[in-house]
């Protein structure tokens, strides 16, 4: 059972250049998540998919977009990259509109620099 | 707005015990703990629903108190396999199913 699955592992961009993270998850939940990860900060989300053919901004949206390709499939594009940018972005699933809600299940993240 | 997590660090030996805090500003449904070891992904502990309620896995336990928006992460008789950064996620009404984390606290269980 893969669970969560992101690609790449790793990445190295030049400011300017635009690339799609991919995310896929074979657990069946509705709701996916794009989170962003740097020191001392902890997790901040960045846009969420509550279920397939829905997508929200969350706490730090600007410079990214997302597609929701379907119920198993949410990507997060980088238009132009900047080094702001360079981060651990990780994707999760979840089954969360449950009560009591279910965990968040992580992807192994992408390492993305901008240089 | 996120949650404060204290303390931002703690060294324990082998053995030892440990609490890390997580508090918000706002009224909770419920709350999340993750812990992640370095450079792997977070890896979910137990969910604290409002009413008090305690759970455990292991010997690690948790309380949520409703009342002060409040939860607490108890480490009793810690193992080297504890180390790692403990991440606390808050839900609110309002929120939906969108999680905000703390900014994490990073325990290191010695020998």
């Amino acid at each position: 059972n893969a669970g969560v699955t992101q690609t790449p592992k790793f990445q190295v961009l030049k400011t300017g250049q635009s690339m799609t993270l991919q995310c896929a998850q074979d657990m069946n939940h509705n709701s996916m998540y794009w989170y962003r990860q740097d020191p001392g900060m902890g997790l901040r989300l960045i846009y969420y998919s509550a279920s397939e053919g829905t997508t929200d901004k969350g706490e730090v949206p600007n410079g990214y977009n997302v597609s929701r390709l379907n119920k198993r499939e949410f990507s997060l594009r980088l238009e132009s990259a900047a080094p702001s940018q360079t981060s651990v972005y990780f994707c999760a699933s979840s089954e969360a509109r449950r009560r009591p809600p279910l965990p968040l299940h992580f992807g192994n993240g992408t390492r993305l620099t901008v240089t | 707005q996120q949650p404060v997590q204290s303390p931002q660090a703690v060294i324990l030996r082998e053995g030892e015990d440990a609490v890390i805090n997580c508090s918000s500003s706002k009224a909770l449904y419920s709350v999340h703990w993750y812990r992640q070891k370095h450079g792997e992904a977070p890896v979910f502990l137990m969910i604290l629903l409002k009413g008090g309620e305690q759970k455990g896995h292991e010997k690690i336990s948790a309380s949520f108190n409703e009342k002060k928006q409040q939860s607490s992460l108890y480490l009793t008789a810690s193992q080297l396999s504890y180390s790692g950064t403990y991440f606390c996620g808050t839900e609110t009404r309002a929120s939906g199913s969108r999680l905000t984390f703390g900014e994490g606290t990073q325990l290191t269980v010695n020998p």
